[in-house]
């Protein structure tokens, strides 16, 4: 079983819709979660952060969180075209190792 | 303008070069990071320092060779690779480990 799994998508959305990207992580210990997009040849951004249960909104980006089910989302409100990217989603280990999903290509057409 | 910088950019050398990678962070962070990406796959975490000590080794072929010599320096020396060894390598830093970390641009290597 892969640590930290999400769809490859890719997942496309019209321009000014919510694009919904998921993750799921299988250790239980794992305590905070990242969100990065990296854009085809360019190295890995940060998006979000969460480390609590629930929401967690910064300007377009929310982040949610349930630990009970093992599953993290970000989701993107009005997007744009140049919001066409890959995400990963990133989880902490119990041993303090950041363990990467595959990421999904996300592609917004105008 | 990142604050990890990483050098060079662009590298192409043949199976019995030795070569190196360098990474800078000018964050004030105390953790750093190796990390392989190739297609298809996800980031897979090569080598984790802290505080100048070598804290993981994840399995890593030894024709991979870290050094850090301080907090904000990294290098990853490379010999004798292999074609299948091409992939973007990048760097990484964190102000502690298991803090966020932030990714230098990278090194997209060749090995021909």
């Amino acid at each position: 079983q892969k640590e930290v799994e999400q769809n490859s998508g890719p997942l496309s959305v019209p321009e000014g819709a919510i694009a919904s990207l998921n993750c799921t992580y299988s250790d239980r210990g794992s305590q905070s979660f990242f969100w990065y997009r990296q854009y085809s040849g360019k190295s890995p951004e940060l998006i979000m952060f969460i480390y609590s249960n629930g929401d967690k909104e910064d300007g377009r980006f929310t982040a949610q969180l349930n630990k009970a089910s093992q599953y993290v989302s970000l989701l993107i409100r009005d997007s744009q075209p140049s919001d066409s990217a890959t995400y990963l989603c990133a989880a902490y280990t119990g041993f303090q190792k950041l363990v990467f999903g595959t990421g999904t290509r996300l592609l917004v057409s105008p | 303008e990142t604050g990890v910088t990483q050098t060079p950019r662009h590298l192409v050398m043949g199976m019995t070069n030795k070569k190196s990678l360098k990474c800078e962070q000018h964050l004030g962070h105390n953790a750093m990071y190796w990390y392989k990406q190739s297609a298809k796959k996800p980031l897979e975490l090569m080598f984790v320092y802290n505080f100048k000590e070598q804290t993981e080794n994840n399995s890593v072929p030894s024709r991979f060779s870290p050094e850090c010599p301080n907090s904000s320096h990294l290098f990853l020396h490379l010999h004798t690779l292999q074609p299948e060894d091409s992939a973007l390598y990048l760097c990484a830093s964190s102000q502690t480990l298991g803090d966020i970390q932030y990714f230098g641009a990278g090194t997209r290597l060749s090995v021909l």
